[in-house]
């Protein structure tokens, strides 16, 4: 069955430097999101996407948040320059008709 | 403000048991609800998908149901087993594609 991959799965940057997130997508799915989740908080949605735009973004996706489909399999999130409330397990999941929603296994971002 | 809450917080049941997780949701104008299961450092799992017109859906041992008029979506576990302790996630859609998530019910099974 097919599956959403992500990489890393374990990120640890210093406070300021830029990170890159990677997801593989669904082949077929059209509809992309990225969402997060603090150790012991819940799941956040962070941004959705299709047709190479953003569809819709939260409070926390701020300036130094942006996402980009790169080519016709990756979608990527990057965070400019990271602080220490950044570390969580940031999920991408993707579906190809708004549905339900596939997700990855998550890579977990520590900012020391 | 939409919002979605799980109840309860932590379960632990003996093997064999029948069992029902509750969600909760401010909002009754839902799109569609989906239940999720996380194992301890891992992804979702999407595990039923319950569209607003729908009152139930199945899969295997797993039944979930919707109550829009009363806010209320559950999930049934039946003869739990041991592998089924996990943190079980509901979460919702509105008008938008983004799934708002309850905190969650960590299960525990036990021989």
């Amino acid at each position: 069955e097919p599956e959403v991959t992500q990489t890393p799965s374990h990120q640890v940057t210093q406070m300021g430097q830029e990170v890159i997130l990677r997801c593989v997508p669904i082949s077929n799915h059209l509809y992309f999101y990225w969402y997060r989740q603090i150790l012991g908080q819940k799941v956040e949605f962070l941004v959705s996407f299709y047709n190479n735009e953003i569809s819709e973004k939260s409070e926390i996706f701020d300036d130094q948040f942006s996402v980009e489909r790169p080519d016709g399999s990756n979608f990527t999130l990057k965070i400019r320059s990271t602080k220490l409330e950044d570390s969580a397990m940031y999920f991408c999941a993707s579906n190809w008709d708004r549905g339900r929603q596939y997700f990855g296994p998550g890579t977990r971002l520590t900012v020391t | 403000k939409q919002e979605v809450t799980q109840i309860p917080a932590a379960l632990s049941v003996p093997e064999g048991e029948n069992l029902v997780l509750n969600c909760s949701f401010t909002d009754s104008a839902i799109y569609n609800l989906q239940w999720f299961r996380q194992d301890p450092g891992k992804g979702l799992t999407s595990l039923l998908l319950i569209q607003s017109s729908q009152r139930e859906q199945t899969s295997g041992r797993l039944n979930a149901s919707l109550d829009k008029s009363s806010g209320r979506s559950t999930l049934y576990i039946a003869a739990s087993q041991p592998g089924d302790s996990a943190t079980y996630l509901c979460a919702a859609t509105y008008n938008t594609d983004k799934l708002i998530f309850g905190t969650g019910t960590r299960l525990q099974v036990f021989p």
